[in-house]
């Protein structure tokens, strides 16, 4: 079945620096990825949509200076938190759509623990 | 703009019980919706998915239905286990994207 790896799975960094989140799509291609933020035992929140080739789009209320994305090629997208704050600490996980597939068929990472200290 | 909601919020029962979680979304203009099941810490398992063509589907102890026109969906466990514990996630795919319910966090007790 369709694999989505995330790395690191945890991160400890201090407030003000910049953190790095990849997203990679292990057996097949992505032209669509999307990153979500879980706060604790809060649900998912669609943060943005990354396009191969493109700008991502960004939902209302992410800053997109803040959270940088990158989708460079159809297997990886990276997520990267600048100048981060505590507040930023919560759980990230992407998930990737299969080239020539439809919406529902999104495959999903395990997820990325950031704590800012 | 479409809601996703679920009742109940956390649920704690006996090994054994036969149990059902409930989702409602808004907009019934939805492709697909899904149910998830997500481990503390963890990443999200996909468990179920129904298209919107469709009225329930199976797997195993689990089953769910959908009822597009009432914006309702069910996930019935049967006999549950103590491995069973674990957050519920429904989602539904509306436009290109998922929206996700808050969730059900079940505790099955040996």
């Amino acid at each position: 079945g369709a694999v989505v790896s995330q790395h690191p799975s945890r991160v400890i960094c201090k407030s003000g620096t910049s953190v790095k989140i990849e997203c990679r799509s292990l057996d097949f291609q992505a032209t669509t990825m999307f990153w979500y933020r879980q706060f604790p035992k809060q649900s998912l929140m669609l943060m943005a949509t990354s396009n191969e080739g493109s700008k991502a789009t960004y939902e209302q209320g992410v800053e997109k200076d803040k959270f940088l994305i990158n989708h460079a090629s159809l297997t990886l997208s990276t997520l990267t938190v600048t100048s981060a704050h505590p507040e930023d600490s919560s759980f990230y996980i992407c998930s990737a759509r299969d080239v020539g597939h439809t919406a529902y068929e999104q495959y999903f990472g395990p997820g990325t623990r950031l704590t800012v200290t | 703009k479409q809601e996703v909601t679920q009742i109940p919020a956390a649920l704690s029962v006996p090994e054994g019980e036969n149990l059902v979680l409930n989702c409602s979304f808004t907009d019934s203009a939805i492709y697909n919706l899904q149910w998830f099941r997500q481990d503390p810490g963890k990443g999200l398992t996909s468990l179920l998915l129904i298209q919107s063509s469709q009225r329930e589907q199976t797997s195993g102890r689990l089953n769910a239905s959908l009822d597009k026109s009432s914006g309702r969906s069910t996930l019935y466990i049967a006999a549950s286990q103590p491995g069973d514990s674990a957050t519920y996630l429904c989602a539904v795919v509306y436009g290109q994207n998922f929206v996700f319910g808050p969730g059900t966090r079940l505790s099955v007790l040996p």
